[in-house]
This record gives C-alpha cells, sequence and structure tokens, in this order.
C-alpha cells in the first residue's frame, strides 16, 4: 500500500532535549516536505527536499534541520527543543507535483508537546 | 510577494444546504497550480482537487465543483446539498509557481454542518 509513515503518532518532551521525527515513503518519490500546522494559521512549510541531498527551506525552518539521505526517508530534527515548538506537524511526499498531475500523500501527523 | 486568503474562518450550514468556500490567491506568476484539501476532525489531510493557472473550467465531481477565475485570482470551491460528513476544515493550496517545491497553505476554513 502507497504511503507516507510518520513516527511517533504523539510526542510529550521537555526543553532542550534533543528528538527526531522520522517519516518515510515506499512510491519512490523524489519531492518530500515537513509542515506544521497550528490553530488558526493553516500549513506553514518547515523545510522541503526535491531529491536525495538536496534540501531548502520553507517558511518557517528556524529550529529545525532536515537530512535526505536517502530516497525514502526524511526526518525532521529539533536539536533544542521549545515550547513554541508545540505543534502537530505533517510529512509529505510527491513524485514532482509542479510537472505532474498528482498530489501530496501526506502522513498521518505527529503532535508535538514541548514542555 | 504571493498571498492566498480564505476569508471565512467559520462556517455554519443545516444539513442540505449549499455551501460556497472562498480563495483568493494573489501571485505575479502567471503559471501555477492550486489545490484543495480536507481535514475532517480525525486529522488527516485529504487530497480534493488541483487544478493549474491555464485551465479556467468549472469542473464537477458529485457534490464538489470548484470555480477558478484567473482574472480575480478567487478558486472557490462549492458543495451541494451538504451532510454532516462535510464537515471539516478546508485548505487551499497554491504551489508557488516560479518557485519549486513551494506550497503554501491558506489558513483554512472550519465547516460544520449540522444534522
Amino acid at each position: 500500500e502507497a504511503q507516507v509513515t510518520q513516527n511517533p503518532r504523539y510526542l510529550i518532551t521537555v526543553t532542550g532535549k534533543k528528538l527526531t521525527v522520522t517519516c518515510s515513503q515506499n512510491m519512490n518519490h523524489e519531492y518530500m516536505s515537513w509542515y506544521r500546522q497550528d490553530p488558526g494559521l493553516g500549513l506553514r512549510q518547515i523545510y522541503y527536499s526535491m531529491n536525495v541531498e538536496v534540501t531548502d527551506k520553507g517558511d518557517v525552518p528556524e529550529g529545525y534541520k532536515v537530512s535526505r539521505k536517502e530516497k525514502r526517508n526524511f526526518p525532521l530534527i529539533l536539536e533544542s527543543p521549545s515550547p513554541n515548538q508545540t505543534s502537530l506537524y505533517f510529512c509529505a511526499s510527491s513524485l514532482r507535483f509542479w510537472e505532474t498531475n498528482e498530489k501530496l500523500f501526506f502522513g498521518s501527523g505527529t503532535q508535538l508537546s514541548v514542555l | 510577494a504571493q498571498k492566498v486568503t480564505q476569508a471565512q474562518t467559520e462556517i455554519s450550514v443545516v444539513e442540505k444546504e449549499d455551501v460556497t468556500l472562498d480563495c483568493v490567491y494573489e501571485t505575479r506568476d502567471t503559471t501555477y497550480y492550486l489545490f484543495w484539501y480536507k481535514q475532517p476532525p480525525s486529522g488527516e489531510l485529504v487530497f480534493l482537487i488541483r487544478r493549474n493557472s491555464f485551465d479556467e473550467q468549472n469542473e464537477i465531481s458529485g457534490r464538489y465543483s470548484w470555480n477558478f477565475q484567473k482574472s480575480t485570482s478567487s478558486f472557490n470551491f462549492t458543495i451541494t446539498a451538504s451532510q454532516v460528513v462535510d464537515s471539516a476544515v478546508y485548505f487551499c493550496a497554491p504551489d508557488r509557481g516560479s518557485t519549486l517545491g513551494r506550497l503554501y497553505f491558506g489558513r483554512g476554513t472550519q465547516l460544520t454542518v449540522w444534522p
């Protein structure tokens, strides 16, 4: 089954404790992206990757890191989480949505709480 | 700079009423795509439609229809004979056209359909 898998689904942590949210897709997609969703603000793009070893900043990259060492995985790293990073996070993937008539596939989301 | 506006924060209707959700996208790009996504109470993001800026034909799919007018930068979404299951947050999402990989979501419209 074609899917984007995020883990964990829920995460509670404390300020400053490094964490990684994993994202994996099984569709051989070139494009992957991370979004955060906050009430009243919609989804805001954090980072995206057009292919392996190619990443770029979205609208709200501060405090986040990503890596794309292999096509299927795109982990989101919070080196020193802060309470303002409490949010619902979504990973998405696509072959090349800007060229092809296709949608983005989204993961189920990760609810992160930083205390 | 590009700007996407979903002016309606919340809409409430009674079942079987028609409802239109508005989206205005201001951009200097001449080529771009526009997506609509739905987020039901369960939280996942469900793809509804993708249109490109060259195609102003209205599209109908079952109870859903879309009206894209490039001259007014509007991409409106109508649900005919609404049902309780249509209750969700609806997001309009244009890509950034000239900036590959950038997909920008509006703040969303919360639709509540009462029985």
